[in-house]
């Protein structure tokens, strides 16, 4: 199907853990983004990407890392999980030029660590 | 650093209601803005994006107006409809990193028959 897929849609894991997260876009989206969604936070842009092998830090990017070998795919990994990042993560892509086009969303993962 | 703030964060109103959502934030140095709805348990979904030289955005029953001077926007609902329950969010785009994009926390709205 054509758009932005996240999976899994619900994980439980455990404080220490690894956990990755995939996004898959099949616009061929040169941009794309990692939010995570906390009450009284609003969403928070964790890291983002211009492009294949361009990754850049936001505003929460501690405790996380990122690839990006392919244009379509953007996983996101926490090394080392902790309860603290229990949240709703989001992926979003968009086209070039930020500022002209909008931001497509995934349907977000629910993360708990326990 | 940029704020924005979303009042009120929850509001409920019955079908039919004209109503308006208000956004502010506390740099004018923006380079757009946008409204997205956000339906429970699901992603976010773009309504309108305004830049920063435009006034204001319709689609259908949605407008989006723009005072960037004053570090406002409002988003105006005609006749409001149950099916427009959400969760409405505002977003900028810094004119120092458009590539970004600043949230505001939302307002819930609930529409009821």
């Amino acid at each position: 199907d054509a758009g932005i897929t996240q999976s899994p849609r619900y994980k439980i894991t455990e404080t220490g853990r690894q956990v990755t997260l995939m996004c898959h876009q099949t616009w061929s989206h040169s941009y794309m983004f990692w939010y995570r969604q906390d009450l009284g936070h609003g969403l928070r842009l964790i890291y983002y990407s211009a492009a294949a092998d361009i990754t850049d830090k936001g505003e929460v990017p501690d405790g996380y890392v990122v690839s990006r070998s392919k244009t379509e795919n953007f996983p996101l990994t926490l090394e080392s999980a902790t309860r603290s990042q229990t949240s709703v993560y989001f992926c979003a892509s968009s086209p070039p030029g930020l500022a002209r086009n909008e931001q497509f969303f995934g349907p977000g993962t629910r993360l708990t660590v326990l | 650093k940029q704020e924005v703030t979303q009042i009120p964060a929850a509001l409920s109103v019955p079908e039919g209601e004209n109503l308006v959502l208000n956004c502010s934030f506390t740099d004018s140095a923006i380079y757009n803005l946008q409204w997205f709805r956000q339906d429970p348990g699901k992603g976010l979904t773009s309504l309108l994006l305004i830049q920063s030289s435009q006034r204001e955005q319709t689609s259908g029953r949605l407008n989006a107006s723009l005072d960037k001077s004053s570090g406002r926007s409002t988003l105006y609902i005609a006749a409001s409809q149950p099916g427009d329950s959400a969760t409405y969010l505002c977003a900028v785009s810094p004119e120092i990193n458009t590539d970004k994009l600043i949230f505001g926390t939302g307002t819930r709205l609930q529409v009821f028959p």
